[in-house]
Order: C-alpha cells, then sequence, then structure tokens
C-alpha cells in the first residue's frame, strides 16, 4: 500500500515567486492536511481539507493557500515567497474525519528561498 | 490553546539503556495522542496512537501511556539501539488539527 507521496521533494525558489506543493494522501484517505516545520517555530499546523472543503486553517497569512481535489490530492501555494518561507512543508492524511484516527505523513517538501 | 511540551530536549543513552521520554499538554480535550519519529531532513514516522478512551498502547520495544486528567504522555522504548537514533515528536490531535511539541532529540551510541 502506497504512502503519503509528496512532490518535488526539494524546490529552490527567488524571493518573490510563487510555489504548488502537491500531496497525494493514502488510498482512501480523504482527509489531508499540512504543516510547515522550521528550526525556530517546530511544526506549524496551515490548513486541513476534507472533500474538497477546507475545514481548519492555522494562523498564516493569504500567501498560503490550499486545494483539494476530488480524488482527495492536496496542493499548497505561496505565493510573493519571502526569505522566512524556507521551510519543510509536511504533509498528513487520514483514514477518516473527525474520528480519533491515524495521521500519516509524507516525506515533505524542503523549500529553499533565495 | 493547547500547549504541548517535551522534556528532555535531548538525551543521549549508551545501547541497551531504556529510553523515557515525556510529553505534556495544558488542554486534556483531546481525540488521541500520538507519537512520531523523524530522522534528519525526513518526514515523521507515526509509531504509537492512543485514542483519548485508553491508557496505553504498545508496539514491540514501544509503549506508550496517557493520563488525560493530569496532561501526560511517556514514550518507554525498551532495551535502546543505535537506529533508534532519531527526533521523537508528540502530538495532540483537536479536531484534525495536530499540536506538537518540539521534540527530544534522541542519540543512542554504540
Amino acid at each position: 500500500k502506497a504512502g503519503v507521496t509528496q512532490t518535488p521533494r526539494y524546490l529552490i525558489k527567488t524571493r518573490g515567486q510563487q510555489v504548488t506543493l502537491s500531496c497525494s494522501p493514502i488510498s482512501g484517505h480523504r482527509s489531508v492536511s499540512w504543516y510547515q516545520q522550521t528550526p525556530g517555530q517546530g511544526l506549524q499546523f496551515l490548513f486541513e481539507y476534507f472533500s474538497e472543503t477546507q475545514r481548519n486553517k492555522g494562523n498564516f497569512p493569504g500567501r498560503f493557500s490550499g486545494r483539494q481535489f476530488s480524488n482527495s490530492r492536496s496542493e499548497m501555494n505561496v505565493s510573493t515567497l519571502e526569505l522566512g518561507d524556507s521551510a519543510l512543508y509536511l504533509c498528513a492524511s487520514y483514514l477518516t474525519d473527525r474520528d480519533s484516527t491515524e495521521a500519516f505523513f509524507g516525506q515533505g517538501t524542503r523549500l529553499t528561498v533565495v | 490553546k493547547q500547549e504541548v511540551t517535551q522534556i528532555p530536549a535531548a538525551l543521549s543513552v549508551p545501547e541497551g539503556e531504556n529510553l523515557v521520554l515525556n510529553c505534556s499538554f495544558t488542554d486534556s480535550a483531546i481525540y488521541n495522542l500520538q507519537w512520531f519519529r523523524q530522522d534528519p531532513g525526513k518526514g515523521l514516522t507515526s509509531l504509537l496512537l492512543i485514542q483519548s478512551s485508553q491508557r496505553e498502547q504498545t508496539s514491540g520495544r514501544l509503549n506508550a501511556s496517557l493520563d488525560k486528567s493530569s496532561g501526560r504522555s511517556t514514550l518507554y522504548i525498551a532495551a535502546s539501539q543505535p537506529g533508534d537514533s532519531a527526533t521523537y515528536l508528540c502530538s495532540t490531535d483537536s479536531w484534525g488539527k495536530l499540536q506538537f511539541g518540539a521534540g527530544t532529540q534522541v542519540v543512542v551510541t554504540p
């Protein structure tokens, strides 16, 4: 059974550019969440999607956005990149919504903004 | 707002010694508590999930306990091995939003 797949694994972008990251959840999982991990702030919640609807959002500026498609794959977009956006972006998938269930994470996308 | 704290921040033990990692949280209204392992530059690997109604979970050399009333969880790793060297993170789940501690960096020396 395939795990959570995140693409690309590594990205280097210039300040001011925009970037799109992709996450394919485990087959059958309908909920996807995104997290940002930095050495200074640790793991921080970005947003959660279930059945193409955003149900929960963290405290990030509007430059961070996401969406989920009908096949549960999710993308997150960061516009007008800043140096501080350099981080490991992690995606997690869940089997069901709101039940007490296990989160499975992908390997992450390492974004470097120069 | 949920605050999750992990103590100690770092731990170094000789091979064969048992590991005890602590996690505390401020809001007991959680769905579950999950322990993860993270190797440098990698994603998170789920180790154990404890449902809010459970007191502990075991998998091989790993055992995790949960005391919601006191806001604490402990991860025990028996007979540590060099391959156990990693950062261990605990997280609480409230309505699909995971709140993580800063992690405990573990080094097991041969």
